[in-house]
């Protein structure tokens, strides 16, 4: 059972365009809603993260949009730009465990 | 700076054969992590240990072990390796005393099984 659906799978955009990353959860538990970034040969690494006591928050480029009530959030990269290709993972976790549960990836395209 | 290491980055291996994949953290860590990573799977949990000594299952640990004998280092070992293990495996370290939880990923280990 997937606890964690993320689309799409893969996305590209024109360079400046906005791209949108969605993902929904199932478990009311989760209270902590992280994003990674892996660049291709590189490790995943957190980009941005969401507690459900607040609805959006952006840090440069990237803001993350949090609906409670429709277990739903997504990413959104403002003026994507070619150095923003790179796999995003959302992510889910609740705070009795260390253990993040992953959305399966999105491969972002950002063509000059 | 800390780091994550993992070693061999690339292994190519024969279906049968045991193969250890090294991991090493300097953080100071007390959790650790092995994922793998298949397209459209995206990162799935192999074993975890929150401690020395201390090992637990994820979803996907048949074929696989680990152990941990000090807080640096957490091997991963494919005792009979098949093609089906042929993957990019990643290890991870967090600490369980910061709230946010966030994982710190090696730069991945590449394993062709032929």
């Amino acid at each position: 059972q997937q606890q964690v659906k993320q689309s799409p799978q893969s996305l590209i955009v024109q360079k400046g365009g906005i791209s949108i990353i969605n993902c929904a959860y199932e478990n009311t538990a989760f209270d902590y809603f992280p994003w990674y970034q892996q660049f291709p040969g590189k490790g995943p690494a957190l980009l941005i993260a969401i507690r459900p006591d607040v609805s959006e928050k952006k840090e440069g480029r990237f803001t993350i949009s949090f609906n409670k009530s429709a277990k739903q959030f997504s990413l959104h990269i403002m003026d994507s730009q070619p150095g923003d290709s790179a796999t995003y993972f959302c992510a889910a976790r609740w705070g009795g465990s260390y253990i993040p549960t992953f959305g399966r990836g999105t491969s972002l395209i950002v063509h000059p | 700076d800390a780091e994550i290491t993992q070693s061999p980055r690339h292994k190519i291996t024969e279906t049968g054969r045991q193969v250890t994949l090294a991991c090493h953290q300097t953080w100071n860590h007390n959790n650790m992590f092995w994922y793998r990573q298949d397209l459209g799977h995206g990162l799935r949990l192999i074993h975890y240990s929150y401690g020395v000594h201390d090992t637990n299952k994820g979803e996907v640990s048949d074929g696989y072990s680990v152990s941990r004998s000090n807080t640096e280092d957490l091997p991963l070992t494919l005792e009979s390796a098949a093609s089906s293990q042929t993957s990019v495996y990643f290890c991870a370290s967090s600490d369980p005393n910061r709230p946010t939880g966030e994982l710190f990923f090696g730069e991945g280990s590449r394993l062709t099984v032929l």
